[in-house]
């Protein structure tokens, strides 16, 4: 029951550094996006994709990128990181609108 | 303007006592959904519920129960003779039919439940 599956868990990264996210799902779901949790802030959605070749900006896109060329498939890119982009991670998939999104385990970003 | 309000931060309650978290959305669609997740220390959310704006019978599921009320734009959610286990934050989350499935999540509630 692989569900969504993110790496890595952990990573730190210096400032100026890129990195990527990588997040998959076996569930076949049109639905993928990335949020950030901060302290305080709840969950907010930086990109997300309704299906393969189609993505758009959430609520806080600045400084990431992503592509959607497969179903399974929808990495977060970091261009080039910086101490606010220090948070957790969240890759999340649905069947459709209005489904319930299932969540990857997160994946701790400390940039310095 | 938050979609989604919960303004209990943090909620202790000793063991064994009821406790109600608070959700309170805003939106003009006609057609949406809410949905509570448990987020507990060890850091994954867990979808417990998700109801759409027709149908507004309240649910019981076990020690959980939700209250959805479209009169004052509440889905609230009540935990009967809480346990240790049930402490974690609690995310209230609003989809809307126009907006591709985006979901709003609430800030989030903390419980601790004291033993």
């Amino acid at each position: 029951n692989a569900g969504v599956t993110q790496t890595p868990k952990f990573q730190v990264l210096k400032t100026g550094q890129s990195m990527t996210l990588q997040c998959a799902q076996d569930m076949n779901h049109e639905y993928m996006s990335w949020y950030r949790q901060d302290p305080g802030m709840g969950l907010r959605l930086i990109h997300y994709s309704v299906g393969a070749g189609i993505t758009d900006q959430g609520e806080v896109p600045n400084g990431y990128n992503v592509s959607r060329s497969t179903t399974e498939d929808f990495p977060l890119r970091l261009l080039s990181a910086a101490p606010s982009q220090t948070s957790v991670y969240f890759c999340a998939s649905s069947r459709t609108v209005g489904n319930t999104i299932y969540f990857g385990e997160g994946s701790w970003l400390t940039v310095v | 303007a938050q979609k989604v309000t919960q303004a209990q931060t943090e909620i202790s309650v000793v063991e064994k006592e009821d406790v109600t978290l608070d959700c309170v959305y805003e939106t003009r669609d006609t057609t949406y959904y809410l949905f509570w997740y448990k987020q507990p220390p060890s850091g994954e959310l867990v979808f417990l519920i998700r109801r759409n704006s027709f149908d507004e019978q309240n649910e019981i599921s076990g020690r959980y129960s939700w209250n959805f009320q479209k009169s004052t734009s509440s889905f609230n959610f009540t935990i009967t003779a809480s346990q240790v286990v049930d402490s974690a934050v609690y995310f209230c989350a609003l989809s809307e039919a126009g907006t591709g499935n985006q979901f709003y999540f609430g800030t989030g509630t903390s419980l601790t439940v004291i033993p």
